[in-house]
């Protein structure tokens, strides 16, 4: 089946560096991938959709420039987390629909996710 | 805005005792799945529902999609240990963007 791999799985980071979250697609080519936060024992939060060869759509009330998104190629999306800052601590998830179908019926497949923890 | 809640927000149960999670929004959606995620990994998901009033069955889950296209209920039935996770479901309205509903932690006693 499609899968999804993300890494790091969990990184520590000094406050005010920057953090490279990479998401591969490894059996199946993804146009557009989503990245999503997630806060401790609660829900799912779209931050963004990536798509190949173009800007990224972010969601209302989360900061392009601090969270930066490339989707150079069909196959991967990067995050990067600039100027981290403990409140940027969180469980990051991408995922990617493998169906290529509209709507998407057959589902995302989710990486496994990152855990990040400023210092 | 669309919003998908889900209730129970939390369930502790013993196991083989049967439950159900229910999904609901004032937003109709094309497409509704269910996920279960595991403590430090990504959602996985159950099902995908698409036609109003349609039923599905994955082993002791039934999953159904109410008629409107608003709502949706998980089922389990005997529950055990290895079902305990958190319950996600999540909607489209045609696009590639889905939203995730606010989630049910379960949790299945032995």
């Amino acid at each position: 089946g499609a899968v999804v791999s993300q890494h790091p799985s969990w990184v520590i980071c000094k406050s005010g560096t920057s953090v490279k979250i990479e998401c591969r697609s490894l059996d199946f080519q993804a146009t557009t991938m989503f990245w999503y936060r997630q806060f401790p024992k609660q829900s799912l939060m779209l931050m963004a959709t990536s798509n190949e060869g173009s800007k990224a759509t972010y969601e209302q009330g989360v900061e392009k420039d601090k969270f930066l998104i490339n989707h150079a190629s069909l196959t991967l999306s990067t995050l990067t987390v600039t100027s981290a800052h403990p409140e940027d601590s969180s469980f990051y998830i991408c995922s990617a629909p493998p169906g290529g179908a509209y709507p998407p019926n057959y589902g995302y497949t989710f990486g496994s996710g990152t855990r990040l923890t400023v210092v | 805005t669309q919003l998908l809640e889900q209730s129970p927000q939390f369930l502790s149960i013993q196991e083989g005792e049967n439950l159900t999670v229910y999904c609901n929004s004032s937003s109709v959606f094309s497409s509704l799945q269910w996920y279960r995620q595991e403590p430090g990994e990504g959602p996985v998901l159950l099902v995908t529902v698409v036609t109003g009033g349609e039923v599905k069955k994955l082993k002791r889950l039934t999953f159904q999609f109410g008629d409107a296209r608003k709502d949706s209920s998980l089922h389990i039935t005997a529950a055990q240990p290895g079902d305990t996770g958190l319950y996600l479901c999540a909607g489209t309205s045609g696009t590639y963007k889905y939203i995730f509903g606010t989630g049910t932690r379960l949790k299945v006693l032995a």
